[in-house]
């Protein structure tokens, strides 16, 4: 089955920009998609198909896919950007997530 | 704004039964993709099920096949999971998710959330 890779744990610096990677075999072919999720909360789409921003999404919040990584990136962090991250795409008849990135904004 | 319930979560014995609802009055129902998420204590999302808007197409993860039947009534804009045999790694926190207009895998709305607790 395929399988995504993410970091566990990424930290920024307030201000500062952070990626967050995201790693499959040939990903560049896939759509791949993005979540936010706070502690307590259902999760929030903040990428998808590589690099659209649904509304409300701030501009900050970036993607990209090539190769055998995607790219998630937050320009200018703040401190509200500290959440879970997952990718996630759809392969042969089926979801799959990455294991979740922790963002910690210092 | 789009809003999804979900209810029927609960404890359960390890081999029991439990379906899980999940309701919206804000979004044109019939019109949409529709999934199940679930995500247990402390750990990552895991996608559980999906169905077309008619209900002729249905997907599973493998761990769930053959336990668990996702369905919906358009009638009564809801969604179900009957969860059968469940099992103690069934423990998790389920979401109700919305697929994008014309997608069927990329979730732009999400429930809160009920709590599947498989214990004896």
């Amino acid at each position: 089955s395929y399988e995504l890779t993410q970091p566990l744990s990424v930290s920024v610096s307030l201000g500062q920009t952070a990626r967050i990677t995201c790693g499959g075999n040939n990903i560049g072919s896939k759509n791949v998609h993005w979540y936010q999720q706070k502690p307590g909360q259902a999760p929030v789409l903040v990428i998808y198909r590589d690099s659209n921003r649904p509304s409300g999404i701030p501009e900050r919040f970036s993607g990209s896919n090539s190769g055998n990584t995607a790219t998630l990136t937050i320009s200018r962090a703040q401190a509200g950007d500290e959440a879970d991250y997952y990718c996630q795409v759809w392969d042969s008849s089926a979801v799959v997530f990455g294991g979740g990135t922790k963002l910690t904004v210092l | 704004e789009v809003q999804l319930v979900e209810s029927g979560g609960g404890l359960v014995q390890p081999g029991g039964s439990l379906r899980l609802s999940c309701g919206t009055s804000t979004f044109t129902f019939s019109n949409y993709w529709m999934n199940w998420v679930r995500q247990a204590p402390g750990k990552g999302l895991e996608w559980v099920a999906n169905i077309k808007q008619d209900g002729s197409e249905k997907y599973y993860v493998d761990s769930v096949k053959g336990r668990f039947t996702i369905s919906r009534d358009n009638a009564k804009n809801s969604l179900y999971l009957q969860m059968n045999s469940l099992r103690a790694e069934d423990t998790a926190v389920y979401y109700c998710a919305r697929a994008l207009f014309g997608d069927y895998s990329t979730f732009d709305s999400w429930g809160q959330g009920t709590l599947v607790t498989v214990s004896s």
